[in-house]
């Protein structure tokens, strides 16, 4: 069955203290990896989307990666706007999306 | 462009009673999807359409339906609510060309 696991559950940095989260998938055959945000009480908002092992996408303190097997969501020098949860989502079939159940993070000043 | 727009924004029911949710998607966009999301179990997808068409379906009870019109409008309906149906209730639209979808802001129904 495919699956989507994301790690850690809830994050804490401090503000300027790079990380990574991590999303891990098993499909049959990947259409496409999605990245979004979403703040509380809101509609995600999309980030990413990444299609291919080796893809690689940065819009300003974020940059996204995929493998075969996982892709991950680096932050550099995250600030307390970053705050938020980060939801990856992957898409095996033309009408089945499948999301993680998120990772919180929380930056402090 | 705007984006996709949900109505209303905010609900509330008693149990047994049904509600109807609306979503217009982006302009240009044919596929809507609706999704559920509680603290507990995440996005779960409830059901995309496509043209008019539902294409997907995801593992909910008949009480939850949908519709599309011709406009890429959709509605989902709720019937017989029940407590555990209190959620936040998203729409996301996708186009044609690429896979991405859009979601709005969401109809957060509570259930009494």
């Amino acid at each position: 069955e495919d699956q989507v696991t994301q790690s850690p559950e809830a994050l804490r940095l401090q503000e300027g203290e790079s990380s990574s989260l991590n999303c891990s998938y098993t499909v049959s055959g990947l259409r496409g990896l999605f990245w979004y945000r979403q703040d509380p009480g809101k509609g995600p908002e999309f980030l990413f989307t990444l299609y291919s092992a080796g893809e690689e996408k940065e819009k300003e303190r974020l940059k996204a990666t995929l493998t075969k097997k996982e892709s991950f969501l680096h932050i550099t020098a995250p600030k307390p706007e970053d705050s938020a949860t980060y939801l990856c989502a992957v898409q095996a079939t033309a009408t089945d999306m499948r999301f993680g159940a998120g990772t919180r993070l929380t930056v402090k000043p | 462009k705007a984006g996709v727009t949900q109505t209303p924004r905010y609900l509330i029911k008693t149990r047994g009673q049904q509600v109807t949710l609306s979503c217009s998607p982006i302009s240009g966009h044919r596929s809507v999807s609706w999704y559920q999301q509680t603290p507990g179990q995440g996005l779960q997808f409830l059901f995309e359409y496509f043209s008019e068409t539902q294409r997907n379906k995801g593992n909910f009870p008949g009480r939850f339906s949908g519709r599309q019109f011709s406009n890429s409008r959709s509605e989902m309906n709720v019937s017989t609510l029940e407590l555990g149906d209190s959620a936040l209730y998203l729409c996301a639209s996708s186009s044609l060309w690429e896979e991405t979808q859009y979601f709005g802001p969401g109809t957060r129904l509570l259930v009494l």
